[in-house]
Parts: C-alpha cells; structure tokens; sequence
C-alpha cells in the first residue's frame, strides 16, 4: 500500500524567510509525486509534480520540490515567503501504474507572518 | 491548464432531502473521476472512483445508497447525497484524470454543504 506523511501540522515563517514544507512517501515502484495547495474553502491547485528527470522541480509561484529517492522524500520549497502564501499545502503521491489511486499526505498548513 | 467545474459552490439543505453536486471537465475528456470528502482541518478522504459508463467503485466504509455517483459522460460526474444529515456536511471535492497524460488529476473548486 502506498502512503505518504507530511510530519508537521503547520509551519510558520516571516515573510521574505526560506520555507520548507516536508513529505516522505512510500510506493511501490517509481513514484509520480505531486504538491497542491488549498486556499480556504477551495478547491486544489496543482503546485508541481514529479514524474521523471530532474530531481528539483520548479512549479507555480516560485515553489520547488526536491525527489530524494534515498530518503524516499519530496520536501516543497520556497526561497522567499509571501504572506499570501499563507494556505494548506498537500503532498501526493501515486505508483507508475496507470490504475493507481492518488494517495494524499495530512496536509501541512503553512502561516506565514509579516 | 485543463478546468474542472464544481456546481454548486456552496449548498444548504434541510435533513431528509437530497443535494447534487455536478463535477465537469471543460476542456478534456475524463474517463475517471474521483470524489473526495474533506472534514475541517483535515486532508481529503477518497469516497468513490467514477468511470464513464459503469458503476462507481467506492471506498470502505462509505454507503453507496447513501452517495450516489453516476459518471454518465466523458465530461460529467454527479454525486447525490440522498436524505442528507447534519453529519453529511462537509466539503465534498471532485477530481478528473485525463484520459491521456501522466495521471495527473485536476481539481474542482470543491462545494460546501451543511444540512440543518
């Protein structure tokens, strides 16, 4: 069965600070990895995925992700926070089978302070 | 990127009646459909995959009687909670998956519902 744990409930950071959002999976076979983020009372937004290539992948609004195969990891960044970045930021994850069910971390939400 | 349209946004219904929710993919084809609940402060719970023209494969422990999923086209997915609750509210999300590409989803706005 494939999982997916984001360790921490909440992050906080001032704004203009470097962020990290943190997610460890497992999954049988190759992953395919994906952030999203869910402003109040709506719906997901596709941030970033990874599927092959690149192990640092650039996604929307200035955020990154980094696929560590090794510690099975694929923490989401920013170098500088915005307080509009303020939200709840979703990790997902999914095998390379075609069948497979998109798997959701907890969720971590992410408070930014000016 | 590809839309997916949620319909309504937010619902308020007295307990005992029934409430649709309409998921649309605007510009592709969805061959699979996913609806999810989401609890407060909570991450989204998979309730039920949808397939375009065959029966909903839904999750343990959710009542198919009680959410009623009809995926009658490529573009449309429906969730009907029948005789709603008070416990039925929550925010109900759906996703689409293209029928080509690497399997991503896209999302729905979500919809609100609270039962009274």
């Amino acid at each position: 069965a494939q999982s997916v744990a984001q360790p921490e409930d909440q992050v906080n950071v001032a704004e203009g600070n470097p962020l990290t959002v943190k997610c460890t999976y497992s999954v049988s076979g190759n992953p395919y990895l994906f952030w999203y983020v869910q402003y109040p009372n709506r719906g997901l937004q596709f941030l970033l995925k990874y599927i092959t290539g690149d192990n640092l992948v650039k996604g929307s609004y200035g955020f990154e992700a980094e696929f560590n195969k090794s510690q099975t990891s694929f923490h989401l960044k920013k170098p500088s926070a915005l307080v509009s970045d303020s939200a709840l930021y979703f990790c997902a994850v999914r095998g390379n089978n075609a069948g497979n069910m998109l798997t959701f971390g907890g969720g971590t939400r992410l408070m930014v302070k000016p | 990127g590809a839309v997916v349209s949620q319909h309504p946004s937010r619902v308020i219904c007295k307990s005992g009646t029934s409430v649709k929710i309409e998921c649309r993919s605007l510009d592709f084809q969805a061959t699979t459909m996913f609806w999810y609940r989401q609890f407060p402060k909570q991450s989204l719970m998979l309730m039920a995959t949808s397939n375009e023209g065959s029966k909903a494969t839904y999750e343990q422990g959710v009542e198919k009687d009680k959410f009623l999923i009809n995926h009658a086209s490529l573009t449309l997915s429906t969730l009907t909670v029948t005789s709603a609750h008070p416990e039925d509210s929550s925010f109900y999300i759906c996703s689409a998956r293209a029928a080509h590409g690497t399997g991503e989803l896209f999302f729905g706005e979500g919809s609100r519902l609270t039962v009274l």
